[in-house]
């Protein structure tokens, strides 16, 4: 079964918009990363966040945390045409693999 | 970090027929992972490698579909049996050597 969900599931916006990902799991985590993934090409790691960690920024990105409400989101700001692809959110218990959710594919049109 | 390369990078392949991946890792770590990532598809998790032991496999995956062998620490096969039309995916193999889970670039697979 899937361990996170993100939603929406499809975004489109515009050059320059900020872009939200949202991510929800079931069972209480280690940590959880968030992947980007071009059409046709393999995964990219965006970043990961830790379950102590409420926040994290790796330059346009922003990841944020909330363990009570089981979710992540995901803000990707200034967003750029190279952004378009879709991004993934894993999650897992300690020793154990990354169950993902069923991703959100986004579009940035210039 | 760790760097993996995965043979073939893609196949077409007849129907009934088996095809068997190549994973290698450029450093030792214990806990390996396939995963398949049907078309247009979030990644699924078929099963857990650790060398010396046996695979362990999630739901919906056997081990006379998927067998898979882990002879050493830098090393894994996945093979896929029989193979029908509704096996075509992206098969990608994953290890994780500390916080970060590390990807290969995958195995894009075609049964006609």
């Amino acid at each position: 079964s899937q361990q996170g969900e993100e939603d929406p599931q499809a975004l489109s916006i515009q050059e320059g918009e900020n872009a939200t990902m949202n991510c929800s799991y079931k069972t209480s985590i280690n940590n959880l990363q968030w992947y980007r993934q071009n059409s046709g090409r393999g995964l990219v790691h965006l970043i990961l966040i830790r379950s102590n960690e409420r926040e994290k920024h790796s330059g346009r990105l922003r990841v944020t945390l909330d363990t009570s409400k089981k979710s992540s989101s995901l803000l990707i700001t200034a967003s750029r045409a190279a952004d378009t692809a879709s991004y993934f959110c894993g999650a897992n218990q300690a020793g154990t693999a990354l169950i993902f959710g069923k991703g959100t594919t986004l579009s940035v049109s210039s | 970090s760790a760097v993996i390369s995965q043979k073939p990078s893609r196949d077409i392949c007849q129907r009934g027929t088996s095809l068997t991946i190549q994973c290698q890792v450029d450093s030792q770590v214990t806990m390996m992972f396939w995963y398949r990532q049907q078309p247009g598809q979030s990644l699924t998790l078929i099963a857990t490698a650790n060398q010396g032991s046996e695979a362990t496999y999630e739901s919906g995956f056997v081990i006379d579909k998927f067998p898979i062998s882990r002879p050493n620490l830098t090393f894994s096969t996945l093979t896929v049996s029989n193979m029908s039309p509704e096996d075509s995916s992206i098969y990608l193999c994953s290890v994780y050597p500390g916080n970060e889970q590390f990807f290969g670039p995958g195995t894009r697979l075609t049964v006609l």
